[in-house]
């Protein structure tokens, strides 16, 4: 079975410019995840889908951040214009159900941000 | 406000000793409780769940605990192998948000 695909793996920005990164969540998965990691800490929640209705996008920084899911499918994050403390990696999951049925998430191995 | 929290953030184990990684939360609405593992340069790969009407699971080398009576979880980890080395988030479930805590870095020493 295939995993959660993300890409890229590694961008590097300077601050101010615009960044987008993808994903495609395992197939039959409705609920999909967007987590910010910053380096030594657990990930953050930015965005959470069910099909392509958000569900949870409290913590999303919407003046600069914004991710769609139009087909209830891949999804993709932008981040514009970054900010220096944006540096981090960009963890999408996906699940079956939302939560998890059993808080099992699976996870991509993530895109790290640079912001210089 | 709530969060999920680990006591300590690194553990250094000998190889073939058992690990206990612990874990304290505050929401006792949260009626699941994951464990993650993360190794370098990948995303976090999930080990062992417990719902909150349980107080053991064990799945393979792994025993999670849960006490929700001083709110605090967590997993031991049997004859620790060099690959176990990783951070480890414990996590908690209220309704559908799944929030992790911090992590704790495990070193396995030969």
């Amino acid at each position: 079975e295939a995993g959660v695909a993300q890409s890229p793996r590694y961008k590097i920005i300077e601050k101010r410019q615009s960044v987008a990164f993808w994903c495609n969540p395992i197939s039959g998965h409705a609920t999909l995840y967007w987590y910010q990691q910053i380096l030594g800490q657990g990930p953050k929640l930015l965005i959470q889908f069910q099909n392509n209705g958000v569900v949870d996008d409290s913590q999303l920084p919407k003046d600069r951040f914004s991710a769609e899911r139009l087909k209830g499918v891949d999804s993709t994050l932008k981040i514009q214009p970054a900010k220096l403390e944006d540096s981090a990696v960009y963890l999408c999951a996906s699940s079956l159900a939302s939560g998890g049925a059993n808080g099992e998430l699976f996870f991509g191995e993530g895109s790290r941000l640079t912001v210089l | 406000g709530e969060s999920v929290g680990l006591h300590l953030p690194t553990l250094s184990v000998q190889e073939g000793d058992n690990s206990i990684i612990n874990c304290a939360y505050s929401n006792s609405a949260s009626d699941y409780f994951i464990w993650y593992k993360q190794e370098s340069g990948k995303g976090p790969q999930f080990i062992i769940d417990i719902r909150s009407n349980m107080d053991k699971r064990q799945g393979q080398r792994v025993t999670v605990l849960l006490n929700k009576t001083v709110k605090h979880l967590s997993l031991q980890i049997a004859a620790t192998q060099p690959g176990d080395s990783a951070v480890y988030f414990c996590a908690e479930k209220d309704d559908y948000k799944l929030s992790f805590g911090a992590g704790t870095t495990v070193t396995v020493r030969a």
